[in-house]
């Protein structure tokens, strides 16, 4: 069975240009999360969505950031303008919805760098 | 609120030695506790989670923890290390009671190393 599958692995971009992440989360899972690590703050949370639905965005940084799920096979993180300090790795994730004991997992990571 | 600590950014242990990763964790009602481990340039892999029943759970890899509801605490341990063990391991908590919510708070995660 696949896993959550994210796009690009790696992206360098320079400043002010617009970067756009991709997921497709695990088949019949119906939660999708998206976090971003760095070395100062860890793992940290920025949206999550139940159903296709936003349910919690207050991790998102700026309105530089904005991120969508038109439906349950597909995301988008979108970085317009990107800035150095956007230089992280993003995962995707995913469980199932309905049950609290449900599992979150992980995809591989956006590794960006912005110079 | 939920929050879940790790009080050891570093753990150091000889190969072939026990291990223990800990974590202590805050949460209203009764807790699900996961932990997970990320190795170099990848993403956060599952190892085991406790929902409910025994309070010792048993995981991938060798791996095994405590769920300890007076301690406030669910330590990672392994019987013997081996120096593929080494990596970032993050512990993380869930409310059950928090309705509608089903994300995870992860502690700020403990780096081990198994040396040869």
């Amino acid at each position: 069975d696949a896993g959550v599958i994210q796009s690009p692995r790696h992206e360098v971009t320079e400043m002010g240009q617009e970067v756009t992440l991709r997921c497709k989360p695990i088949s019949g899972h119906n939660s999708l999360f998206w976090y971003r690590q760095t070395m100062m703050r860890g793992l940290e949370l920025l949206i999550y969505f139940n159903n296709n639905v936003p349910i919690d965005d207050s991790g998102m940084p700026e309105d530089r950031f904005s991120a969508k799920m038109p439906n349950a096979s597909f995301s988008t993180l979108k970085i317009q303008p990107s800035e150095p300090r956007d230089s992280a790795v993003y995962f995707c994730a995913s469980s199932a919805y309905g049950g609290s004991g449900n599992t979150i997992y992980f995809g591989e990571g956006s590794w960006l760098t912005v110079v | 609120a939920q929050s879940v600590a790790q009080p050891e950014d570093q753990v150091n242990v000889a190969e072939g030695n026990p291990l223990t990763v800990k974590c202590t964790y805050s949460v209203s009602g009764n807790p699900y506790l996961f932990w997970y481990v990320q190795y170099p340039n990848r993403g956060l892999q599952f190892l085991l989670k406790y929902i409910t029943g025994d309070n010792l759970v048993k995981g991938s890899y060798g791996f095994e923890a405590e769920f300890n509801k007076s301690q406030t605490s669910f330590h990672l341990k392994k019987p013997s290390a081996l120096v593929s063990d080494s990596a970032l391991y993050f512990c993380a908590v869930r409310d059950p009671y928090q309705t509608g919510a089903n994300n995870l708070f992860f502690g700020t995660g403990t780096r081990l190393t198994v040396i040869p």
